[in-house]
């Protein structure tokens, strides 16, 4: 465990179907993110939360929908996704946006 | 053209082999991060470096900052070391930019 956990670790999901993304860190980071990460691609980040507060979207489809409740969870709910968006979804967390990226193992999402 | 870019994409050795992983960038940077990914997708930071070289048992990673240019060793590589090694630089927007990786496979 790296101090940031993931769940589910797999999800296969109909293209009507909504479901929830959870991300979870008790390493006292005030950063976190989450990652796309499709085949042989680099990482695309997809949204940052500091200090709870939401500081970067970038272009990412309203299908995507995050939620910061408090420093340590984050969440990212998915409705009426695609089945390009298969990929592995990752999340991180940081100090201060600078120091200490750590990962979670990361959601395996299929959307059929 | 990407802003970093990793050589070779696929490297596979013979277990004991030396390896080395390069990563070259376009950008200014105030860092450079070396991560590994390992099968199901988990990462693991490895090393954040701005100058020099750090070492952290059989890994060692060096930056040049004038050629910016980075490198990734690993001594007497092992079949466990088998993972995408990920580079990342920190540009002075403090965004990560990622490179693609290179995947390395250690055969005994």
């Amino acid at each position: 465990e790296t101090g940031v956990t993931q769940t589910p670790r797999h999800l296969v999901m109909g293209m009507t179907n909504k479901k929830s993304l959870k991300c979870e860190q008790h390493l006292g980071h005030n950063a976190m993110y989450w990652y796309k990460q499709s085949a042989k691609k680099p990482l695309e980040l997809m949204f940052v939360y500091s200090l709870e507060e939401r500081v970067e979207n970038n272009s990412v489809p309203s299908r995507f929908s995050p939620e910061c409740p408090n420093s340590s969870h984050l969440f990212l709910h998915l409705h009426t996704l695609q089945p390009e968006d298969s990929a592995l979804y990752l999340c991180a967390s940081s100090q201060d946006r600078l120091y200490g990226y750590t990962f979670g193992s990361g959601t395996r999402l299929t959307v059929v | 053209k990407n802003e970093v870019e990793q050589s070779p994409q696929n490297l596979t050795a013979q277990e004991g082999e030396f390896i080395t992983i390069n990563c070259s960038y376009s950008v200014g940077i105030s860092a450079l991060h070396w991560l590994q990914q390992h099968p199901g997708g988990g990462i693991v930071s490895l090393f954040m470096l701005s100058s020099g070289k750090k070492k952290h048992g059989r890994l060692i990673a060096t930056i040049n900052i004038q050629e910016k240019h980075s490198s990734l060793h690993i001594t007497a590589s092992h079949p466990r070391d088998s993972a995408v090694y990920i580079c990342a630089v920190m540009d002075s927007n403090y965004q990560l930019i990622w490179g693609a990786g290179t995947k390395l496979i250690i055969k005994p």
